[in-house]
Parts: structure tokens; sequence; C-alpha cells
């Protein structure tokens, strides 16, 4: 398969531990996006690379939260000192730069959290 | 502010019956505009773009939208219902990050 893969799929964890996502894109894509989704509303953009450069981070993405996609291949979220709200499904998605695509985005299924 | 407005948040039709979801943006520029259909633990799938020239355009499943820049508009329709077309559906509009709209809910009797 190769489609934006995410691990792992779904993760309980208790008030206060660390958690963190990895996604890994279509292989030859170098935008990697991440986005939050809630229940009952549509994915809010987080951050978003291109290659390994961090190139815009929403508000939405607190100081616990951090992205880093260290050799321009796949990224991981890393959220810290987790709160019930941050419970979501987390997903990733990739793409070519606009120069050389239409700017559609390839979303993997998705990381399911769940902060007890 | 760019954003996008999904009016409906749940929808109701039959199988065979004809289908259009709205969705209204704001957008500074002229936007490159897309529908996704997400279904239970699915990721997000692409049904159709538009990024510039004819203003209908086609996309997989049989589905189509149409872009209307007079009304910021770019519904999404399809001439008859499956009931394997029960999902929900976002709009998004943008170049590169996307923006999206809260989504439509598609349940279809039979």
């Amino acid at each position: 398969d190769t489609g934006v893969s995410q691990n792992p799929r779904h993760k309980i964890t208790k008030r206060g531990q660390n958690v963190t996502f990895r996604c890994d894109p279509i292989s030859e894509h170098n935008r990697l996006y991440w986005y939050r989704q809630t229940l009952g509303q549509g994915p809010e953009f987080l951050t978003y690379f291109q290659n390994e450069a961090q190139l815009e981070k929403s508000r939405l993405l607190s100081d616990r939260f951090s992205a880093e996609r260290p050799k321009g291949s796949f990224s991981t979220l890393e959220i810290q000192r987790t709160e019930q709200g941050d419970s979501a499904m987390y997903l990733c998605a990739s793409s070519l730069e606009l120069v050389l695509a239409t700017g559609e985005l390839f979303f993997g299924e998705g990381s399911r959290l769940t902060v007890l | 502010a760019q954003s996008v407005t999904q009016p409906d948040i749940h929808i109701t039709v039959s199988e065979g019956a004809s289908l259009e979801l709205r969705c209204n943006y704001s957008y500074g520029a002229t936007p490159y505009l897309f529908w996704y259909v997400q279904s239970p633990g699915q990721g997000l799938q692409l049904l159709l773009k538009y990024f510039s020239g004819d203003t209908l355009v086609q996309g997989i499943k049989g589905f189509e939208a149409e872009f209307k820049r007079s009304q910021s508009s770019f519904n999404l329709r399809k001439p008859s219902v499956h009931w394997s077309d029960a999902a929900e559906y976002f709009c998004a509009v943008g170049e590169g990050k996307l923006i999206f709209g809260a989504g439509t809910r598609l349940a279809v009797h039979p």
C-alpha cells in the first residue's frame, strides 16, 4: 500500500501522559500536514511541513504540541501532558507542492486519541 | 477571513433520489475547491476538485460539482444516490493548506 500511513490507529491514555503519533506520507510527496478532527466537525489545520521545514503552525497548536519531520520523510506529532480536550482524531495528509500539482491532499486513516 | 460553510448538517434521501449538498466559501483569491468524503473508520477520500477552467467538474462515484463565483458556492450533486453513498461529506478551499467546512452527514433510506 503506497498511501499515507498513520500509527497507532487508536491511543487511550490518562490525563497528564505524553503521546506520540507517527505519519508516513506518500513517498514522493514533499508536503506533510497535520489536522485535528473532533466529533461533528471538519478537519482543523494544525501545522505543515515542506520537506523538513515546518512552515506554518496554527494557533490551535499549543506549547504542549510539537511536530517534527527530521529527514523530510515521516513525521511525528507529540502531545505532552495530555488533557481531556485533546481527545480527537489526528489526521495526517501529504501532497506535492502546488507548482507540481493541483493542491489536493491525500489523507491517512487517522489516529484516534482518547484522554481519560 | 477564509472560511467554508456547509449549511446542512444532516441530510436524508431515498435511494435513487437526486442529491445536492451545499457549500459556500469565503476566500480572497480564486480558490482551489475540493469535496472529500469520509466513511466510518476510513480516511478522507477526494471526490473532485476545481482549480480553473470549466466550472462544472466531474468526480468519482458519479458526483459532480459546479463552481459559481458570483454566489461563492461549490455545490455537490449526484443524480441518483446509492445506499453506499451514506457518509460524511466535506467541502474544502485553499492552496496547499485546506480549510474545511463542518461537513454534511448523508443518510440514505432504502
